[in-house]
């Protein structure tokens, strides 16, 4: 079947601007999680979706970031007021039921570039 | 907090075998994962291992897990040209919900 998809697979924009990044995890995944991966780094944790639910969004840097996912399926993660800072690959990824023995799929990724 | 250390690169020549390490610090730990990352492609799930275990071994993959000294190592077997890629150690996080990557090691196959 199909795996984790992201849409755009890359993104430029300028300083300041608003983007969404989005995911479409594997069909009936309930568990659904968003990392950061810049240059050189492993991903670092963002946000953990159980269903439509934020269970965990311990790892958002700060309020600029807004993830959600509202029919438990398709996550819009939101990046408010953009910075260079920002520019990373933001990683989707998606487990059955978000046991820890699952295995996590990850999606390719959103190139993000911010100018 | 829970990190994980990683060497950055590792050079090998084809059909050597290649060892990489990791260190992790959360003991409770249960489950310690090696995921691969080749360019333009996502992160691939290669093994893992639970922390009761020493040992795992999958094919060409052998995991090795020393609990006392939180020491996490993966030996790939007669490595080839197509082993060629980042390697992330992880562990989950004490919540649970999210897996705390480290840096990655660099593996280039030489032939």
């Amino acid at each position: 079947g199909a795996g984790v998809s992201q849409t755009p697979s890359n993104k430029v924009t300028e300083k300041g601007k608003y983007v969404e990044l989005r995911c479409d995890p594997i069909s009936g995944h309930t568990a659904l999680y968003w990392y950061r991966q810049s240059l050189g780094q492993g991903p670092e944790f963002l946000i953990y979706f159980q269903g439509t639910g934020a269970a965990d969004d311990s790892g958002l840097p700060n309020d600029r970031f807004f993830a959600v996912r509202p029919e438990g399926s398709v996550s819009t993660l939101k990046i408010q007021r953009t910075e260079r800072g920002d520019s990373a690959v933001y990683l989707c990824a998606s487990s059955p039921v978000g046991l820890v023995l699952e295995t996590q799929y990850f999606g390719p990724g959103t190139r993000l570039l911010v100018l | 907090g829970e990190d994980v250390e990683q060497s950055l690169f590792l050079s090998v020549r084809e059909g050597d075998s290649s060892v990489i390490n990791c260190t992790y610090t959360d003991s409770s730990s249960t489950y310690l994962y090696w995921y691969k990352q080749e360019p333009g492609a996502g992160l691939q799930l290669l093994t893992y291992i639970f922390s009761n275990m020493d040992m795992k071994q999958d094919q060409r993959l052998t995991v090795l897990l020393n609990k006392k000294d939180k020491h996490l190592s993966l030996r790939i077997a007669d490595t080839q040209t197509g082993d060629s890629a980042i390697y992330f150690c992880a562990e989950r996080n004490q919540a649970g919900t999210a897996l705390i990557f480290g840096k990655g090691t660099t593996l280039s196959v030489s032939s």
